[in-house]
């Protein structure tokens, strides 16, 4: 099977911008987390969608947001970027039939200047 | 809430010789899965090794085991004939068990990770 992709792997934004990245999970697999890495704060849960319903939510503002498809693809999207925003985001996939393992992607790099 | 702690920010160790990370977790929780993953310079983050916390055996991987201490809230990771792919940071992460759609449930909370270099 192919593993989780990410697109774009790498982005340059300025300062008040929007972006959407974008994950395709595991084929067979419904649940899809977003996950922030930063060197300050380290690995940080953004949000995870299961059957196009966003299920669980870190402690993050109202301007990132998601969206999961029918074909469990997800984007996510953040608003007015900020300098701090800048960040590796993994998107990682599960099959969900409770508590599964994740299988990560390989990550987009955003850079906000 | 959940915290993971690694307290080794850095490690080295001789290629072939054995090398253990350790990881302290603090929860309320009694049924969760315990995971290390590592990180390589292509920033991949992959599967090591995963516990089930309501198993007593210990997990094992080819070379990589852990030591599982649920009492003590310990599970240290053990590679065992280090090579120069083990190269990468290494994050202990929890998970508690959930069902479809329970508040934190499905959730990674990771450790600050631990730099390991193999050296040749």
């Amino acid at each position: 099977k192919a593993g989780v992709t990410q697109t774009p792997r790498y982005l340059i934004k300025t300062r008040g911008q929007q972006v959407t990245l974008s994950c395709s999970p595991i084929s067979g697999h419904r649940s899809v987390s977003w996950y922030q890495q930063t060197p300050g704060q380290g690995l940080q849960f953004l949000f995870e969608y299961f059957s196009e319903t966003q299920r669980n939510k870190g402690n993050f503002p109202g301007r990132f947001s998601g969206r999961q498809f029918s074909n469990s693809r997800s984007e996510m999207n953040v608003s007015t970027l900020e300098l701090g925003d800048s960040a590796l985001y993994l998107c990682a996939s599960s099959p969900y039939r409770q508590t599964d393992t994740q299988y990560f992607g390989p990550g987009t790099r955003l850079t906000v200047l | 809430a959940q915290t993971v702690t690694q307290s080794q920010p850095e490690m080295s160790v001789q290629e072939a010789e054995t090398v253990t990370l350790s990881c302290t977790y603090d929860t309320s929780e009694n049924n969760y899965y315990l995971f290390w993953y590592k990180q390589p310079p292509s920033r991949q983050m992959i599967l090591v090794i995963r516990q089930e916390a309501y198993k007593q055996q210990n997990a094992t991987e080819n070379r990589f085991s852990v030591n599982f201490q649920k009492a003590a809230k310990s599970f240290s990771l053990k590679i065992s004939d280090s090579q120069l792919g083990d190269t990468a940071m290494y994050f202990c992460a929890f998970m508690k068990h959930g069902s479809v759609g329970q508040t934190g449930a499905n959730n990674l909370f990771f450790g600050t990770g631990t730099r390991l270099t193999v050296i040749p």
